[in-house]
């Protein structure tokens, strides 16, 4: 059973909408993570959290915008989407340790849909 | 990134061992094997990985060659809520955040 939770885990919204995701993670982690899945694409890493400091941002449009008040909650704040923005939304967390290596761990995800 | 090869699907039947290869020929020598999964419309799942032992834990057990070319995933009775996309991935061992899934192998356990 994973100790990583997202809500919600469908969301529907307009264009002109302002939403938020949120993730919680209950592995003591100090890593956390936003990656998207669209459909028939492979894992695109979005955001990288280590110490509640942001380290890896990959071109991710300015419509997105994380949150990470503490080590075990992460938020992606969506405003002004557009349609090719509906996928599967993940969350995953890790623990990191410089030098070393780490599983990471996910959440169920948020099915996204922009209309 | 180090590129992998994996075979688009396989069937496996119920009860029995289910042997997922990955060719990875290019693979340098501070890099990981990792195994995920991934279950329709769920968050992949971590498996295992290795760097040149082979390895077992509760889920599964990893093989991977003398010279680091290819590896094989176990699992050693399959069962139907083990059908999903396997993913045979490869990362440095420090500050290497990204996970490059490719395809996978789709994997259907029948009964």
């Amino acid at each position: 059973e994973t100790g990583v939770t997202q809500t919600p885990r469908h969301l529907v919204m307009g264009m002109t909408n302002k939403k938020s995701l949120k993730c919680e993670q209950h592995l003591g982690h100090n890593a956390m993570y936003w990656y998207k899945q669209s459909a028939k694409k492979p894992l695109e890493l979005m955001f990288v959290y280590s110490l509640e400091e942001r380290v890896e941002n990959n071109s991710v449009p300015s419509r997105f915008s994380p949150e990470c008040p503490n080590s075990s909650h992460l938020f992606l704040h969506l405003h002004t989407l557009q349609p090719e923005d509906s996928a599967l939304y993940l969350c995953a967390s890790s623990q990191d340790r410089r030098g070393g290596n780490y599983e990471q761990y996910f959440g169920p995800g948020t099915r996204l849909t922009v209309t | 990134d180090a590129k992998t090869t994996q075979p688009p699907s396989m069937d496996c039947a119920e009860g029995r061992a289910a042997n997922l290869p990955c060719n990875h020929s290019t693979i340098s020598g501070n890099e990981y094997v990792y195994w995920y999964r991934q279950i329709h419309s769920q968050g992949p799942q971590y498996i295992i990985h290795g760097l040149k032992n082979n390895e077992t834990n509760e889920m599964a057990s990893l093989i991977i060659t003398e010279d680091r070319k290819s590896s094989t995933l176990i699992l050693p009775h399959a069962t139907l809520r083990d059908t999903a996309v396997y993913y045979c991935i490869f990362r440095k061992g420090s500050n290497d955040y990204k996970l490059s899934f490719g395809a996978g192998t789709t994997v259907t356990v029948r009964a």
